[in-house]
């Protein structure tokens, strides 16, 4: 099992550009959630998932969309990009009540 | 808003040395703790967990976290570090009706020296 995946590894995007990080997951969670890290700020909470076709805002939503049309996938989006948003993300996914499963993340910088 | 508050930024140890790093959540009600490890270059990974009984919990490599409820704390300890626990230590806080999410700290840097 590959557990949480997440494409790409690394990007450079230019400002106003836009994207998709993908996050995939073989573990079957109904669970599944969007972090940005950013130096000595630990993680925030961009947007989670309870189950396929629902989404909610996390912490730090603006600037970002998320869509849950399987269990399997979580689709990041940046419409508009920013160099505020230069930061590496990470999927997570968790079953009920359990700990988080944490992607390899994808760093991301905005210029 | 729940919070979670890690209070050494930065920690320089010497390798046997024993390590404890503080933990502080504000939240009155029933909490779910986790500590988190991110090795250099790596994504995070789950060192230990606790959900309820025991409130002394351990978790893998040797590291052990106890849960005083009176203090909203959950200090992470180790009696000897090596140098390959160099890493940044994350503690994180599921609060009831949260809807399962996590209230991450901002972490804490150790490094382990020879």
């Amino acid at each position: 099992n590959a557990g949480v995946t997440q494409t790409p590894k690394f990007r450079i995007l230019k400002i106003g550009q836009s994207m998709t990080l993908q996050c995939a997951q073989d573990m079957n969670h109904n669970y599944m959630y969007w972090y940005r890290q950013d130096p000595g700020m630990g993680l925030k909470l961009i947007y989670y998932s309870v189950g396929a076709g629902i989404t909610d805002k996390g912490e730090v939503p603006n600037g970002y969309n998320v869509s849950r049309s399987t269990t399997e996938d979580f689709p990041l989006r940046l419409e508009l990009a920013a160099p505020s948003q230069t930061s590496v993300y990470f999927c997570a996914t968790a079953s009920r009540k359990d700990e988080q499963y944490f992607g390899p993340g994808t760093r991301l910088t905005v210029t | 808003a729940q919070s979670v508050s890690q209070h050494n930024h930065h920690v320089i140890l010497s390798e046997a040395a024993s390590l404890e790093l503080g933990c502080n959540y504000s939240y009155g009600g029933t909490v779910n703790l986790f500590w988190y490890v991110q090795y250099p270059g790596q994504h995070l990974q789950l060192l230990l967990k606790y959900f309820s009984g025991d409130p002394l919990v351990k978790g893998i490599k040797g590291f052990e976290a106890e849960f005083i409820k009176s203090k909203f704390s959950f200090n992470l300890r180790k009696p000897s570090v090596q140098w390959s626990d160099t890493a940044e230590y994350f503690c994180a806080v599921g609060f009831t009706g949260g809807g399962n999410k996590l209230t991450f700290g901002t972490g804490t840097q150790l490094k382990v020296e020879l």
